[in-house]
C-alpha cells in the first residue's frame, strides 16, 4: 500500500527566512501534488511533478522532485506572511482505467510570524 | 465555471444522529472522490464514482458510511448512525474523464463535529 509522509507537520518561521518541507512516499507513481489550504477553503492546487528532476517554481515557493529517493521537497524562500497554511503532498495512483486517487500526507500547518 | 461545493460548511450532530453530506461536482466532471481529514492526520480517500457507478469504495469505513450519486450528478454521503470517531473535515473532489491522470478540483470541505 502506498504512504506518504510528509514533515515537519507543524513549522513557525519568522518572515524572511528560508524553509523545506519533505515528502517521501513509499512506492513508484509518475504524478505528485503540492496544494495548499487555507482555512474554511478549499486545497488549491500548487504544483503537479511529473517526472524525475522536474523542478517548479511560483514566486517564494520552489517544489523538485526526486522518483529515485521518492522524495519531494517544498522549499520556501523568504517567507512571507502570507504564506501561512496548511500545505500538503499528494500522490497519485492510477491502475490504468481502472481505480485512481490521491494518496496524501499529513499535511504541514506553516505559521509565518513577523 | 463555478468550482466543486459542498453543503453544509459545518454541521454539529450528536452521537447517534443521521448526517447527510451533499457535493456538487463541476459540470461535465464524470468523476467525483471523496475524502476525509481527521484531526491532525492525513486526507485519507473513501470512494471514487465515475457518473453514477462506484468505482472504489474500499476507504469507506465501515457501513454506517452510505455515498450515492444518482444520475450522475451531485453526490451525497449519509452517516447513520454518527459516532464521535467521524468527526473530521470531509472533502469532495471532481475531475474529467478516465485515463489521462485528469486534475481534480476540490470543494472546500465539510466540517463535521460529532458530540
Amino acid at each position: 500500500e502506498l504512504k506518504v509522509e510528509q514533515n515537519p507537520l507543524f513549522l513557525s518561521m519568522q518572515e524572511g527566512k528560508n524553509y523545506t518541507i519533505y515528502c517521501n512516499y513509499s512506492t513508484t507513481s509518475d504524478r505528485l501534488y503540492w496544494y495548499r489550504q487555507d482555512p474554511g477553503k478549499s486545497l488549491e492546487s500548487l504544483f503537479v511533478l511529473l517526472s524525475n528532476g522536474a523542478v517548479k517554481q511560483e514566486g517564494r515557493l520552489m517544489a523538485s522532485l526526486d522518483t529515485k529517493a521518492r522524495l519531494s521537497t517544498l522549499h520556501i524562500t523568504a517567507a512571507v506572511h502570507d504564506l501561512s497554511a496548511t500545505y500538503f503532498c499528494a500522490v497519485f495512483t492510477f491502475y490504468g482505467g481502472a481505480t485512481n486517487k490521491l494518496i496524501f500526507g499529513t499535511g504541514t500547518l506553516l505559521a509565518v510570524q513577523p | 465555471e463555478a468550482g466543486v461545493t459542498q453543503f453544509p460548511s459545518h454541521s454539529v450532530i450528536e452521537k447517534g444522529q443521521t448526517v447527510t453530506l451533499r457535493c456538487d461536482p463541476i459540470s461535465g466532471h464524470d468523476n467525483l472522490y471523496w475524502y476525509r481529514r481527521v484531526m491532525g492526520k492525513e486526507i485519507k480517500f473513501l470512494l471514487h464514482f465515475v457518473k453514477e457507478s462506484k468505482q472504489d469504495e474500499s476507504g469507506m469505513p465501515n457501513n454506517r458510511f452510505l455515498a450515492e450519486r444518482t444520475g450522475g450528478t451531485y453526490s451525497t454521503l449519509k452517516v447513520q448512525p454518527a459516532e464521535l470517531e467521524d468527526s473530521g473535515v470531509y472533502f469532495c473532489a471532481s475531475s474529467r474523464g478516465q485515463g489521462r491522470r485528469p486534475e481534480a478540483f476540490f470543494g472546500q470541505g465539510t466540517r463535521l463535529t460529532v458530540v
